[in-house]
């Protein structure tokens, strides 16, 4: 079986910039988390979705967006980009709150 | 407000040695609590989950980790640390709360 995929795993964007990162889960998981690990910190949670609604938030700015689609895959999306965005982006699915978790391997952003 | 605080962010132990990695919680209601292991430029692993069927959970590659109510912690510990354990541990409480994490350095 597939594990939790994300995609891409390293990409390099500008200050101001946007980007797009994206989520696939493990089949049969309606729930999709997204976290921040920053360099030397744990990770971060972002957003929680169950069944495409918004389950929970982190204490992002706005700037952060997220949505999971019918398939429940899941986007995250960051507007204009700060140095401070410059992390790890883990996608982690699950069957629901307070089931096992599976992460995927992350996204490496870097913002120059 | 559900928080750990993981003491230690560093640990060091010879092959062979008792590991011992700590975490402290804080919840108002009864928590979900978990330790993750991350090997460098990889994802988090689920090591193991108290959910208060029993306060001592068995996870794997070996670790476990006691639940204690009274002095509110968590500890991981594994008897023998064996070279491919050297990671990052994290302890976390609920999926959406993480320690700061604790590297474990293994020595020959």
């Amino acid at each position: 079986d597939a594990g939790v995929t994300q995609s891409p795993t390293h990409l390099i964007k500008t200050r101001g910039q946007q980007v797009t990162l994206r989520c696939s889960p493990i089949s049969g998981h309606k729930s999709v988390s997204w976290y921040q690990q920053v360099l030397g910190q744990g990770p971060q949670f972002i957003f929680q979705y169950y069944e495409k609604e918004e389950r929970g938030r982190g204490n992002f700015p706005d700037r952060f967006s997220a949505r999971q689609f019918p398939n429940y895959s899941s986007e995250l999306n960051v507007n204009a980009l700060l140095l401070g965005d410059s992390a790890l982006y883990l996608c982690a699915s699950s069957l629901g709150e307070g089931r096992k978790a599976f992460f995927g391997q992350g996204t490496r952003l870097t913002v120059v | 407000a559900q928080s750990v605080t993981q003491l230690g962010s560093h640990v060091s132990v010879s092959e062979g040695a008792l590991v011992l990695l700590r975490c402290n919680y804080s919840s108002s209601v009864p928590p979900y609590l978990f330790w993750y292991v991350q090997y460098p430029n990889q994802g988090l692993q689920l090591l193991l989950k108290y959910t208060s069927a029993a306060t001592l959970v068995k996870g794997i590659n070996g670790f476990e980790a006691e639940f204690k109510k009274s002095e509110t912690s968590f500890h991981l510990t594994k008897p023998s640390a064996h070279m491919s354990d050297a990671a990052e541990y994290f302890c976390a409480v609920t999926q959406w709360n993480f320690g700061s994490g604790t590297k474990l350095n293994v020595k020959p």
